[in-house]
C-alpha cells in the first residue's frame, strides 16, 4: 500500500518570504502523480501543483514549484514570496496513473501561518 | 462552469440516526469519490463510484455506502450513526481516464453526531 508522510505538522513564514513543505512517499509503482492541495479555513480544496512521476523536470506554478526526487521518494513544495492568503492546510497527495481509478492518498497535512 | 456541489452543508444528528448526502460533480466528469476528513485521521478515502459503479473501496465498515446515478450525482449514506462518524466529508470529481490526475473537490459536508 502506499503512504504518504509530511512531517511538519506546522509552519510559519514571514510574508514575501519563501518556505518549504515537505512530503515523502512510499510506493512500489513506476508511474504515478503526486499532488499539492490546498485547504483554506473556507475548506475547499484546490489544487497547487501537480507533477507526473516520468517527468524529471520540477513543476513550477507561478509562486510554487517543486522538487521531486523520485529515487529518494521525496517531493517538496517550495512558496516563493509568500502571501497572506498562502494560509491554508496543505496535503501532499499521491495517486496511480493507470485506469484502476482515481483513488488518492493523503499526507497528515501542514498548517501554514503567514505572518504580516 | 459550476463546480462540484454537495449538500447539506452542515448537518447534526443523533446517535443510531442514518444520514444520505449528496454530490454533483462537474458537468462531464463520470467519476465520483468520497473522503472523511477528521482532525484524528486526516483524510481518509471511502469510495469511487464510476458509471454507477463503485471502482474502489476504503477500509470503511459497511455502515458507509454510496451510489451513483445515470447522471454522475452521487449520494453516500451512513447508518446506524457513531460518534466517531462525525467528521467533514469531501466529495470529489475527476474525468475519466486517461486524465490529468487532478481530482477537483467540493466545500464539504459537516456532519456533527450527538
Amino acid at each position: 500500500a502506499q503512504t504518504v508522510t509530511q512531517s511538519q505538522p506546522e509552519m510559519s513564514v514571514q510574508e514575501a518570504e519563501t518556505v518549504t513543505l515537505s512530503c515523502t512517499y512510499d510506493t512500489s509503482e513506476s508511474d504515478y502523480y503526486l499532488f499539492w492541495y490546498k485547504q483554506p479555513p473556507s475548506r475547499q480544496m484546490i489544487l497547487v501543483i501537480r507533477q507526473e512521476a516520468y517527468k524529471q523536470q520540477n513543476a513550477t506554478e507561478n509562486r510554487f514549484s517543486v522538487n521531486f526526487q523520485k529515487a529518494a521518494k521525496s517531493f517538496s513544495l517550495k512558496i516563493s514570496d509568500s502571501q497572506l492568503g498562502d494560509a491554508a492546510m496543505y496535503f501532499c497527495a499521491y495517486r496511480r496513473n493507470d485506469n484502476a481509478g482515481n483513488m488518492l492518498t493523503f499526507g497528515g497535512g501542514t498548517r501554514l501561518m503567514v505572518k504580516p | 462552469k459550476a463546480g462540484v456541489t454537495q449538500t447539506p452543508r452542515y448537518l447534526i444528528k443523533t446517535r443510531g440516526q442514518q444520514v444520505t448526502l449528496s454530490c454533483s460533480p462537474i458537468s462531464g466528469h463520470r467519476s465520483v469519490s468520497w473522503y472523511q476528513q477528521t482532525p484524528g485521521q486526516g483524510l481518509q478515502f471511502l469510495f469511487e463510484y464510476f458509471s454507477e459503479t463503485q471502482r474502489n473501496k476504503g477500509n470503511f465498515p459497511g455502515r458507509f455506502s454510496g451510489r451513483q446515478f445515470s447522471n454522475s450525482r452521487s449520494e453516500m449514506n451512513v447508518s446506524t450513526l457513531e460518534l466517531g462518524d462525525s467528521a467533514l466529508y469531501l466529495c470529489a470529481s475527476s474525468l475519466p481516464a486517461p486524465n490529468t490526475g487532478e481530482l477537483f473537490f467540493g466545500e464539504g459536508s459537516r456532519l456533527t453526531v450527538l
